[in-house]
């Protein structure tokens, strides 16, 4: 069974606001997640890496102020994207990964999120 | 220079039919590898890690090539469901702590009847 959940799994909203995608690590604590971006036909792009109780570290180029990133507890991660255009529309993918499972820590990756902006 | 390059292909391949796939990576302090496998508008999941020297996994072989820096994936007989798109991944931490993984374009596998 799936052991990080995404929810929504498909959002679809208007220019302007604004739209929030939950990860949640079910059945382990992640201090850590990352949320990735992926354009059709495209490799999955690290946004940033979330951080729980403190900031998330962003990868150059990804602007702050438009994908904010709140991990608030040790199970849940949520990335808002803030006045969307239809530029950002995308698959978004959180991932998380669970030393319990995989003695390595095998990163397990949510549903995904696709998002499509009007 | 993409950190990660893979043909995106597709490859169409008649089941039962080896296929290999081939990766190539620019950061010569990268230090661990995966193959994963992305079904069409779903999450990738871990096929398999990539070691040192070279590992099986069933029909699935994985080998690494520091010198030339590439990875293989070699797929025997090959099965209806291993269509899909599979992503060679990189990481410059030996344990992939940092989750900060390279992931390539991928190179979409087709397997006909």
């Amino acid at each position: 069974g799936a052991v990080v959940s995404q929810h929504p799994s498909r959002v679809i909203c208007k220019s302007g606001t604004s739209v929030k995608i939950e990860c949640r690590s079910l059945d382990f604590q992640a201090t850590t997640m990352f949320w990735y971006r992926q354009f059709p036909k495209k490799s999955l792009m690290l946004m940033a890496t979330s951080n729980e109780g403190s900031k998330a570290t962003y990868e150059q180029g990804v602007e702050k102020d438009k994908f904010l990133i709140n991990h608030a507890s040790l199970t849940l991660s949520t990335l808002t994207v803030t006045s969307a255009h239809p530029e950002d529309s995308s698959f978004y993918i959180c991932s998380a990964r669970d030393f319990k499972r995989g003695g390595s820590g095998e990163l397990f990756f949510g549903e995904g999120s696709r998002l499509t902006v009007l | 220079r993409k950190e990660v390059e893979q043909d995106p292909g597709p490859f169409n391949v008649p089941e039962g039919a080896t296929v290999a796939f081939n990766c190539t990576y620019s950061n010569s302090a990268s230090q661990s590898f995966f193959w994963y496998r992305q079904d069409c508008r779903k999450e990738p999941k871990l096929l398999m890690s990539v070691y040192s020297s070279g590992n099986e996994d069933g029909r699935f072989t994985a080998q690494l090539n520091r010198a030339s820096q590439y990875i293989s994936l070699l797929i025997r007989d090959s099965k209806l469901s291993d269509s899909a798109t599979y992503l060679c991944v990189v990481n410059m931490r030996a344990s992939s702590n940092t989750g900060k993984l390279i992931f390539g374009q991928g190179t979409t596998l087709q397997v006909k009847p």
